[in-house]
């Protein structure tokens, strides 16, 4: 079964650093691209970063350009994503996709939770 | 940023009923364009890619059209389960980017 799984949600005050992962399985994770998707309490979504199948072409949303960094291991099946210098408006559901970089995302994992607050 | 917009915001049908559902893009985006239902509580679901194309398992009630920057979603008859909030997606321009949502709701 293709499946996504995030971890490394939590509460962070803001300024501070969190680093999500998201383990692969089910598929030939170094074939696709993938991407992170985010979605504040109550709002629509809006995509973070991608990167493609070997970590070399990445791309942000300009919110997070210089904060947030996007990395995949491929030995491990896994995408990361380092998130520094948190603001409150980055508190959302941060989900992991299969897709990304000019493709549409047809595989979601069920999301993890960052909360930015003093 | 290409910028996109979803009418209407909230569409209110019976069961058995048609639903049309549109998203327009701040420019051409081609046929690079997906929708996606989501429940609440729930991840995000792909429903249509390349403006048309059903994803695996996605019922024939589904179907999508257009292209450039006017695009369509359409439930042929909604069912219950199809009540949920659904997002258009353009992934032809970084960065990607979502229309705000439509949601269908019980009339």
């Amino acid at each position: 079964e293709v499946e996504l799984l995030e971890s490394g949600g939590g509460v962070v005050r803001p300024g501070g650093s969190l680093r999500l992962s998201c383990a692969a399985s089910g598929f030939a994770f170094d074939d696709y691209g993938m991407s992170w998707v985010r979605q504040a309490p109550g709002t629509g979504l809006e995509w973070v970063s991608g990167l493609n199948w070997n970590g070399v072409s990445t791309g942000y949303v300009d919110s997070v350009k210089g904060r947030f960094t996007i990395s995949r291991d491929n030995a491990r099946n896994s995408l990361y994503l380092q998130m520094n210098r948190l603001r409150t408006e980055d508190s959302a559901v941060y989900y992991c996709a299969r897709g990304g970089l000019g493709y549409y995302m047809d595989v979601w994992g069920k999301g993890t939770t960052v909360t930015v607050s003093s | 940023e290409i910028v996109m917009t979803q009418s209407p915001a909230t569409l209110s049908v019976s069961p058995g009923e048609r639903a049309t559902l549109s998203c327009r893009a701040s420019q051409s985006v081609s046929n690079n364009l997906a929708w996606y239902q989501q429940k609440p509580g729930q991840a995000p679901w792909l429903l249509i890619y390349g403006a048309s194309t059903r994803a695996t398992g996605i019922p024939a009630r589904f179907s999508g059209s257009g292209s450039g920057t006017e695009f369509t979603l359409t439930i042929s008859s909604l069912q219950s389960e199809d009540f949920a909030v659904y997002y258009c997606q353009q992934y032809d321009i970084w960065p990607q980017t979502f229309g705000q949502g439509t949601k269908v709701e019980i009339k």
